[in-house]
């Protein structure tokens, strides 16, 4: 089955540094990812879809200039985190799609102190 | 415009007893529909869809579900729960067949009882 891998698979910084999280379809291309984030016992909340080749698409709410999306390439897509506050700590989860269906990674566990 | 109820937030039965997770949902096209679980702190795992086949979906792990237009409804069961079982699930709409933008239900969080 499709694979789809996160680094890193959780990060710790200080508030005010950026912070990238990578997503990786390792076997497979994906013109479009998305990205989710979710709190402690909560569902997962999509903050954007990233499409290759061009400027993510940003669900209401989420600021594009402080969650930056590149999507470079038909296998990696990155969020940048910039200047990061507590209250941005969280999960975040990426997904790649293959015909009906979304593959989802591992997660990358985000604190910020 | 679509969306997707999940009924109880937490369900907890007894090891080797049937389990149950019930999902609603609304939809203007016919849906794909699907059961995601997901481990502490780890990723998602579908376990199984439903895409305009057979209406009693068989999944991973002894799981399966049936999708009924009438009732709008989608609910998971598994004859007989194990303690590996316990971990949150989710139900999930897709408006297309295609992996457009998808719909997460709230999540129920299953719980094994020795």
């Amino acid at each position: 089955g499709a694979v789809v891998s996160q680094h890193p698979s959780w990060v710790i910084c200080k508030s005010g540094t950026s912070v990238k999280i990578e997503c990786r379809s390792l076997d497979f291309q994906a013109t479009t990812m998305f990205w989710y984030r979710q709190f402690p016992k909560q569902s997962l909340m999509l903050m954007a879809t990233s499409n290759e080749g061009s400027k993510a698409t940003y669900e209401q709410g989420v600021e594009k200039d402080k969650f930056l999306i590149n999507h470079a390439s038909l296998t990696l897509s990155t969020l940048t985190v910039t200047s990061a506050h507590p209250e941005d700590s969280s999960f975040y989860i990426c997904s790649a799609s293959v015909r009906d269906e979304q593959f989802f990674g591992p997660g990358t566990r985000l604190t910020v102190l | 415009a679509q969306s997707v109820t999940q009924l109880d937030s937490h369900v907890s039965v007894s090891e080797g007893t049937p389990v149950l997770l019930r999902c609603n949902y609304s939809s203007s096209y016919s849906p794909s529909l699907f059961w995601y679980v997901q481990h502490p702190n780890k990723g998602l795992q579908l376990l199984l869809k439903y895409t305009s086949a057979a209406t009693l979906v068989k999944g991973i792990n002894g799981f399966e579900a049936e999708f009924k237009k009438s009732e709008t409804s989608f609910h998971l069961t598994k004859p007989s729960a194990h303690m590996s079982d316990a971990a949150e699930y989710f139900c999930v709409v897709s408006p297309y067949s295609s992996a457009s933008k998808i719909i997460f239900g709230s999540g129920t969080r299953l719980s094994i009882r020795p």
